[in-house]
């Protein structure tokens, strides 16, 4: 348990339509870092929140965006949603913009698109 | 480009070590090799990582060959509950928290 909770857990949506995902920090945390993780494959970048700010951008288009509150929590929006979208969805806390060791991972939201 | 080559899979006996190699032939001076494993169902979870010396914490050892191309992560004393994928990254120390994970390696340990 790494103290990074998400939700919801699964949700499903269907194309064309918007979602939001999201991300609870560990205690003492202000960084968040969101990954895309299809079936099969290792998880991929998204972006990374700092103190409110986006703070680096993995490759993925404009249609996804994020937000971090003054608790540092974070949400994930997804616009206009595409099958391929279809994935494991995780987040990461650490301090400071932390660094590669010190990523605290959530369980992830599972988002199907169908 | 993938900066790591693991193998997809392999098998390991419940109680004897597990070696799982990495290989990482372009690897900069200033970069470091991080080791993370994903249990099924779970997000990643950091294991080890060096720079160039052989390394070691109550998870796991990791021994980086001389040259730096290569480098083993050992479970010493593997048990069920490590069956997982295992992710092979290399990042310079200056990349803060961006991970390049690539597939990994199937960890399968049997009883």
């Amino acid at each position: 348990e790494t103290g990074v909770t998400q939700s919801p857990t699964h949700l499903i949506k269907t194309r064309g339509q918007q979602v939001t995902l999201r991300c609870s920090s560990q205690s003492g945390h202000n960084t968040v870092s969101w990954y895309q993780q299809a079936l099969g494959q290792g998880p991929q970048f998204i972006f990374q929140y700092y103190r409110e700010e986006e703070n680096g951008r993995g490759n993925f288009p404009p249609r996804f965006s994020g937000l971090q509150f003054p608790n540092y929590s974070s949400e994930l929006n997804v616009n206009a949603l595409e099958l391929d979208d279809s994935a494991l969805y995780l987040c990461a806390s650490s301090r400071n913009r932390g660094s590669s060791y010190e990523q605290y991972f959530g369980p992830g939201t599972r988002l199907t698109v169908t | 480009d993938a900066k790591t080559t693991q193998p997809p899979s392999m098998d390991c006996a419940e109680g004897r070590a597990a070696n799982l190699p990495c290989n990482h032939s372009t690897i900069s001076g200033n970069e470091y090799v991080y080791w993370y494993r994903q249990i099924h169902s779970q997000g990643p979870q950091y294991i080890i990582h060096g720079l160039k010396n052989n390394e070691t914490n109550e998870m796991a050892s990791l021994i980086i060959t001389e040259d730096r191309k290569s480098s083993t992560l050992i479970l010493p004393h593997a048990t069920l509950r490590d069956t997982a994928v295992y992710y092979c990254i290399v990042n310079p120390e200056t990349s803060g928290s961006r991970l390049t994970f690539g597939e990994g390696t199937q960890l399968t340990v049997n009883p």
